[in-house]
């Protein structure tokens, strides 16, 4: 199995609503990420974890919330968001984090706030 | 400010013509460089990858590019495009030292007219 897997495909929330994003890997990756992507605008990094530990928060706001079960999960938790969060949001994964790796991305979760 | 450049921000070709994606970036040391591509609605894929050694570099569906460590630059190239090159490409670098994210440059949108 060499790919991340991402659910749901498309989501909609309103802005008091609670909802989560899933992201499976089963390639024995140890590091795994959350990227926001803009419409033509490049993916922007919102976490890291790297063996299960969050080692890189890019001053992301509280709303968003993301957990690490075990290495082969990772969940963004979702809650009170605002119109502007609407985006592609990605998952990958890379081996372990370390200057050689290349990313294995998924496809993404759409998100619409309304 | 550390960044990576895509000059070209729209291209569109002609079936057949040669194409050239610029990416600079002004990291120091040591850097790995990636070319994803993402076509429309779909995930990011890698399309080749450079660490070390030959500074041309060969990837899927006939791209190659060429690390020149004297320039700063890592251009994405294809002798002959096709309709289904059609996509967004985006350049990244990983650096070595301080971290393990990517950096991604703004991206190039490719349209090939038939």
């Amino acid at each position: 199995d060499t790919e991340v897997t991402q659910t749901p495909k498309h989501l909609v929330m309103g802005m008091t609503n609670k909802k989560s994003l899933k992201c499976e890997q089963h390639m024995g990756h140890r590091a795994m990420y959350w990227y926001k992507q803009k419409a033509k605008k490049p993916p922007e990094l919102m976490f890291v974890y790297s063996y299960e530990k969050l080692s890189i928060n890019e001053s992301v706001p509280s709303r968003f919330s993301p957990e690490c079960p075990n290495s082969s999960l990772l969940n963004l938790h979702l809650h009170a968001l605002q119109p502007e969060d609407s985006a592609l949001y990605l998952c990958a994964s890379s081996q372990d984090g370390g200057a050689g790796d290349g990313y294995t991305f998924g496809s993404g979760t759409r998100l619409t706030v309304v | 400010a550390q960044s990576v450049s895509q000059h070209n921000h729209h291209v569109i070709l002609s079936e057949a013509a040669s194409l050239e994606l610029g990416c600079n970036y002004s990291y120091g040391g040591t850097v790995n460089l990636f070319w994803y591509v993402q076509y429309p609605g779909q995930h990011l894929q890698l399309l080749l990858k450079y660490f070390s050694g030959d500074p041309l570099v060969k990837g899927i569906k006939g791209f190659e590019a060429e690390f020149i460590k004297s320039k700063f630059s890592f251009n994405l190239r294809k002798p002959s495009v096709q309709w289904s090159d059609t996509a967004e490409y985006f350049c990244a670098v990983k650096k070595w030292s301080g971290g393990n994210q990517f950096y991604f440059g703004t991206g190039t949108s490719l349209t090939v007219i038939p």
